[in-house]
């Protein structure tokens, strides 16, 4: 069946450091994929997505790159900021019923 | 307001009581979902619903029933609820009739749940 797998958490870091979040799949096929963020006592939002390999999903100054090859898709920022401490979800979504898997979470704490 | 709401918002119970929690939706999706979070496991799915005659399980549905009363309300249920039910309960909608879509989900704030 499909899994997502995510390094464990917590990451800690201090403001403007490099982000890399890493979420590899098993999935038949090609399946779409996302990261989602859930801030403190809040739902998931969708952060972004790619939908086909070698795609680059961005949005707010995160990244991520649909990877057939090493079937990945780790996020990445180039400076984080305190407001970016948060829970970051990957997950896939594949065949015609499209449910979403979802990897376990990370969580990120920023310091200043 | 939220396109995605569910109510309560927190609910404290006791084992054995029958508990339902509410979810309404207004942004015209045909699918809804409720997932439970449960903390290092990430999401569940436990039903999801394509219309409204179009009810599934998902992976984790034992002890859980369903309604999809309108397009717009899906309704979860405990029958008796039990301690290790105790977690974090989203909703979440989505609308495959939009191109390109790819099944983008949007999730309501939660319902915090515990069972003594």
């Amino acid at each position: 069946g499909n899994s997502v797998t995510q390094m464990e958490g917590p990451v800690t870091l201090s403001e403007e450091a490099f982000l890399t979040i890493n979420c590899t799949y098993t999935a038949t096929g090609y399946p779409s994929l996302f990261w989602y963020v859930q801030y403190p006592g809040e739902g998931l939002q969708l952060l972004l997505k790619a939908t086909k390999a070698d795609d680059k999903g961005s949005n707010k100054g995160f990244e991520a790159t649909y990877r057939k090859e090493t079937t990945s898709f780790h996020l990445e920022k180039g400076s984080v900021q305190v407001s970016d401490s948060a829970v970051y979800f990957c997950a896939l979504s594949h065949g015609g019923r499209r449910a979403l898997t979802f990897g376990s979470g990370t969580r990120l704490q920023v310091q200043p | 307001d939220a396109d995605v709401t569910q109510t309560p918002r927190n609910r404290i119970t006791k084992t054995g009581k029958r508990i339902m929690l509410e979810c309404s939706q207004t942004k015209g999706h045909d699918r809804m979902y409720w997932y439970r979070q449960d903390p290092g496991l990430g999401l569940r799915l436990i039903y999801y619903s394509f219309d409204v005659k179009d009810i599934n399980k998902g992976e984790i549905s034992d002890g859980y029933s369903v309604s999809r009363q309108a397009q717009a309300k899906f309704s979860l249920s405990l029958e008796s609820a039990i301690p290790n039910q105790t977690a974090l309960y989203f909703c979440a909608t989505s609308d495959t009739r939009l191109a390109g879509a790819h099944n983008e989900q949007f999730f309501g704030p939660g319902t915090r749940l515990t069972v003594l």
